[in-house]
């Protein structure tokens, strides 16, 4: 049964850092580009960052460049995200979901959620 | 960036009647778009893709339909857990991957 766990959601004031992370499971992990998706509280979803099933590509949403990045282990079916800079408006749960051939999403983690708030 | 509508915002409708959903792209997607459904505190699960396919274990109440610019998803009759909020996202031109913003479905 697939399934990815996401992790590392906390409160942090603006300008602090975090580290996310989603382990898949239930599918072999290496064969998936992975994504993160965002949702803030109430709001519509966002795409926030892309890395490649080899970690050759990568790619960010304008509005988290620069200060975010998206890395995989594939040793450990893990994909990061490295939020850096935090601001209030990234306040949101963060889902990861992965992808094969064409970008949408067929399978989504619950979500790890990220208070940004002084 | 591609940019994604939705309309209506807000629909509301009488279980086992048919909603219709309409979804629309600033530029072309061809038929590079996905259908979600989200209810409250769970994750969106993918209803539809390249505009018109089921998702494994979707039923055939759900149908998708259009292509370019314009899209619709129909629910011919609705149930209880279809009362949600329903999301477009295209895929054909990215970065960055781009969703609408929503249409709520709720009871009449």
């Amino acid at each position: 049964q697939e399934q990815m766990v996401e992790s590392g959601g906390d409160v942090v004031q603006p300008g602090g850092s975090l580290r996310l992370s989603c382990v898949g499971s239930g599918f072999t992990f290496n064969n998936y580009g992975m994504h993160w998706v965002r949702q803030a509280p109430g709001k519509g979803l966002e795409w926030v960052a892309y890395v490649r099933n080899d970690g050759t590509k990568k790619y960010l949403a304008d509005s988290v460049k620069g200060r975010f990045s998206i890395s995989r282990d594939n040793s450990k079916n893990t994909v990061y995200l490295q939020m850096n800079s935090l601001r209030a408006e990234d306040t949101a749960l963060y889902h990861c979901t992965k992808s094969r051939g064409d970008y949408y999403f067929g399978f989504w983690g619950q979500g790890t959620l990220v208070s940004v708030s002084s | 960036e591609i940019v994604m509508t939705q309309s209506p915002a807000t629909l509301s409708v009488s279980p086992g009647e048919r909603a219709t959903l309409s979804c629309r792209a600033s530029q072309s997607v061809n038929n590079k778009l996905a259908w979600y459904r989200q209810t409250p505190g769970q994750a969106p699960r993918l209803l539809i893709y390249d505009a018109s396919t089921r998702a494994t274990g979707i039923p055939g109440r759900f149908s998708g339909s259009g292509s370019g610019t314009e899209f619709t998803l129909t629910i011919s009759s609705l149930q209880s857990e279809d009362f949600a909020i329903y999301y477009c996202q295209q895929y054909n031109i990215w970065p960055p991957l781009t969703f609408g913003p929503g249409t709520k479905v709720d009871i009449k």
